[in-house]
Formats: structure tokens, sequence, C-alpha cells
């Protein structure tokens, strides 16, 4: 089966670091995708792995083992308008130009001051 | 704003009602795509269009119907839903890698 595995809630405080955990049991991989979605709005995309090991990009980062089925997204510097929900979603395949994502349930982070 | 955009953005219906969703991107993909997300559960998949043509139907209730007149435009024709159907539905679109979303359609069927 599919399975994707994200904590539901955290909290953290303004200026800290959080991690984020996702866990995957999956029939194909084909990388795996971190998005942010706030309220009311269309998910936007964060980052992306498909070899192990981190990438990182301004304050985020993510990183990737695919022989633990593991990824975390990793925030630094929190600040306020970081409150939102952060969907970790992997690749079962690409195929012919369109490729299918299982997205997990989300983690809703509330930074708070 | 991500090139995607969808219309209406907010929906009532009764269960008798027929209405249609739409979505348009402007970003030159060939990939379009119908998710639908309820609270605190998964994105779930619904539709896959690859260059007009369905290639993906996730077991989807057949009072959803997809249209996909160009590579540009995607639409959702709703008839005789549930209220377990309300929800927000996404419309995305991609080239390669990353999928673009727009903002969804807040749909409550009463």
């Amino acid at each position: 089966g599919q399975n994707i595995d994200q904590p539901t809630e955290m909290t953290a405080t303004e200026g800290a670091i959080v991690q984020i955990n996702c866990t995957y049991q999956t029939s194909g991989f084909n990388g795996l995708f971190w998005y942010q979605q706030h309220a009311g709005e269309a998910p936007t995309f964060l980052s992306y792995n498909v070899l192990d090991g981190l990438e990182e990009k301004g304050r985020f980062s993510s990183f990737l083992s695919r022989s633990k089925g593991y990824s975390y997204l990793l925030l630094k510097e929190l600040q306020m308008k970081d409150s939102a929900s952060y969907l970790c979603a992997v690749r079962d395949f690409l195929s012919g130009g369109y490729n299918k994502l299982i997205f997990g349930a989300g983690t809703r982070l509330a930074v708070h001051p | 704003e991500t090139g995607v955009t969808q219309t209406p953005r907010h929906l009532v219906m009764g269960m008798t009602n027929k209405k249609s969703l739409k979505c348009e991107q402007h970003l030159g993909h060939n990939a379009m795509y119908w998710y639908k997300q309820s609270a605190k559960k998964p994105l779930e998949l619904m539709f896959v269009y690859s260059l007009e043509e369905r290639v993906e139907n996730n077991s989807v209730p057949s009072r959803f119907s997809p249209e996909c007149p160009n590579s540009s435009h995607l639409f959702l024709h709703l008839h005789t839903l549930q209220p377990e159907d309300s929800a927000l539905y996404l419309c995305a679109s991609s080239q390669w890698d990353e999928q673009f979303f727009g903002p969804g359609t807040r749909l409550t069927v009463l």
C-alpha cells in the first residue's frame, strides 16, 4: 500500500528552528516534494529531493534518506508568516510529462512570539 | 499567484444541482490535475490529463465528470453530489517536476 506519515501539528517559537519529519512506504519512488499551504490558499512548492542528502534553499532545507524511507524539512529563523501546513509528497512515477504525487495529511505548524 | 486560476472560489449547491468548476493555467504546461482536499486528510488525486487525454481516474464516482477541452483549461462537472463531497477542490498543472496549484474551490453540498 501507499503510506505517508507526518505529525499532525507542531508549535515553535519565532526565531527558532523546527524540523518536520516525514516517513513513507510507497510502491514506487521518483522523488519527494515539500509544499507549504497557508489556510485558504494554494499549496506552493518548497523543495524537491530525489537523491539522498540535504538540499538547502535559504531558510529552508530538506533531507532525504531513501533506504530509510525518511525525509525532513528544516525551517530556520522562524517567522510568524511560516505558520502554515507543510505537505510531504512522494512522486510515485513520472510518465509522459506528468507525475503522480501521493500526499501526506500535512503538518500544521504554529509559530508564536 | 501561481499561474493557475480557479473559479468559482466558493460554491454552495444542493444535492440535485448541476454545477461546474473551472481551472485555467497560463504556464504552458501539458499536464493538469484535479485533487480533493478534506479536513485533516491527505490530498486525494482524482483525475490527471496529459496532453488533453485523461490518463488517470482514481476510482472517482461518476457524479464527478472531468473535461479538458485544451491544454490550458480543465473542468469538473458536478451532479447529484452528496454532503460528504463537501471539500476544497484543487486544480494543478505541471510540465515535468513540481506541480503548480490553483487556490481551490471551496464546495459545500447541502
